[in-house]
């Protein structure tokens, strides 16, 4: 399996613009999570899906962030208009089940300047 | 205050040196603690998953936790290189499946 992919790796961009993060969970998980590690926060979680549905988004810092999972095999963070503070390696995850291991991928660091 | 904190590090130990990495906890009604290993510009992998209090062995690594003082503990016995990494701890409710609070992580570097 090739786990958890997401894209691009890295991304650069200047405030005010719109960005798209993107991820690819593994097939048969139906929970997919999107997190921000931050070297001040720590990782943080923003939202999650089940079966394609948002169930919790709470950790979503504010409406400039929105997530969506049109299908089981793709999922978007998209942040609009991007500002320096959302500086951070974003990571998506999947699990099986709600009481499972999380698969991470390995993350888009994203820089806003 | 974080709900789960952990010392940053960094960590420097000598290769085969017993490493303890530790976490403390404020929320009672964890009921389960993990441990991931993040190597560089990686995502985290799971390391080590126990239920409430008790001691868990695998392999060169022993995770324990003491719930009366709030405290989990990941011990490595003869240490490696290749276990330089990031250490987090992780703690979860009883009932709320996967929404884990992630301690901040300990940076270990192990030198041969």
């Amino acid at each position: 399996d090739a786990g958890v992919i997401q894209s691009p790796r890295h991304e650069v961009t200047e405030m005010g613009q719109e960005v798209t993060l993107r991820c690819k969970p593994i097939s048969g998980h139906d929970y997919l999570f999107w997190y921000r590690q931050t070297m001040m926060r720590g990782l943080e979680l923003l939202i999650y899906f089940n079966n394609n549905v948002p169930i919790d988004d709470s950790g979503m810092p504010e409406d400039r962030f929105s997530a969506k999972m049109p299908n089981a095999s793709f999922s978007t963070l998209k942040i609009q208009p991007s500002e320096p503070r959302d500086s951070a390696v974003y990571f998506c995850a999947s699990s099986l089940e709600m009481r499972t291991p999380l698969h991470f991928g390995n993350g888009t660091r994203l820089t806003v300047t | 205050q974080k709900e789960v904190e952990q010392d940053p590090g960094p960590l420097s130990v000598p290769e085969g040196a017993i490493v303890s990495l530790n976490c403390t906890y404020s929320n009672s009604a964890f009921q389960y603690f993990m441990w991931y290993r993040q190597y560089s510009r990686k995502g985290p992998e799971l390391l080590m998953y126990t239920y409430s209090s008790g001691n868990k062995e695998d392999g060169r690594f022993t995770a324990q936790v003491d719930k009366s003082s709030k405290y989990i503990s990941l011990f490595i016995r003869d240490s490696q290189p290749s276990d330089s990494a990031t250490y987090l701890c992780a703690s979860d409710f009883n009932n709320a499946g996967n929404m884990l609070t992630f301690g901040g992580g300990t940076r270990l570097m192990v030198k041969p």
